[in-house]
């Protein structure tokens, strides 16, 4: 096991509606980065929180907004949901921010109706 | 060109064969790179890191080739457990760790 977790483990949600969901990183990882996978294909990069900032951000739209806190945990939140957001959500933990091997969470699988 | 391609397959291989997977990438700054497994409705894994021309773990292979932008993933004596999907996965750099992913190759190994 990689030590990360997420919370929820499945979600269903109506379009229009907000979901937060949450990531307690490894121990010792500074770094959370967020991504989004759809059926069928390889996980796709939201963006990056270090040090409690965003430091890297994806092509999504404003409306997927996070939060890094000072034990490193992070939150993902995405406001007015669209049906295409229905997605495996991953969270991963990496020892540093930048070229490095990321640890992933368990997912949170999305399902927007 | 996507920035990583690899073949989706699916391979079906017997227990005990040898396959091989490729997988080409765009960004040619890129110092390091991955191979993860991703077992179905389930997190991606790390497999193998490559830092140089290549390197190799039991029965997995990682071979890399900076001048041609190519790495392939090199599986010998496989078993029934190494079916999965495997994720080529390269860094972007630009000071954060965006990764890359593949779309990713579908293994199938069979008695």
């Amino acid at each position: 096991e990689t030590g990360v977790t997420q919370s929820p483990t499945h979600l269903i949600k109506t379009r229009g509606q907000q979901v937060t969901l949450r990531c307690s990183s490894q121990s010792g990882h500074n770094t959370v980065s967020w991504y989004q996978q759809a059926l069928g294909q390889g996980p796709q990069f939201i963006f990056q929180y270090y040090r409690e900032e965003e430091n890297g951000r994806g092509n999504f739209p404003p409306r997927f907004s996070g939060l890094q806190f000072p034990n490193y945990s992070s939150e993902l939140n995405v406001n007015a949901l669209e049906l295409d957001d229905s997605a495996l959500y991953l969270c991963a933990s990496s020892i540093r921010r930048t070229e490095t091997e990321a640890f992933f969470g368990q997912g949170t699988r999305l399902t927007v109706v | 060109r996507k920035e990583v391609e690899q073949d989706p397959g699916p391979f079906n291989v017997p227990e005990g064969a040898t396959v091989a997977f490729n997988c080409t990438y765009s960004n040619s700054a890129s110092q390091s790179f991955f191979w993860y497994r991703q077992d179905c409705r389930k997190e991606p894994k790390l497999l193998m890191s490559v830092y140089s021309s290549g390197n190799e773990d039991g029965r997995f292979t990682a071979q890399l080739n900076r001048a041609s932008q190519y790495i392939s993933l090199l599986i010998r004596d496989s078993k029934l457990s190494d079916s999965a999907t495997y994720l080529c996965v390269v860094p972007w750099g630009g000071g954060y760790n965006k990764l890359i992913f593949g779309a990713g190759t579908r293994l199938a190994v069979h008695p």
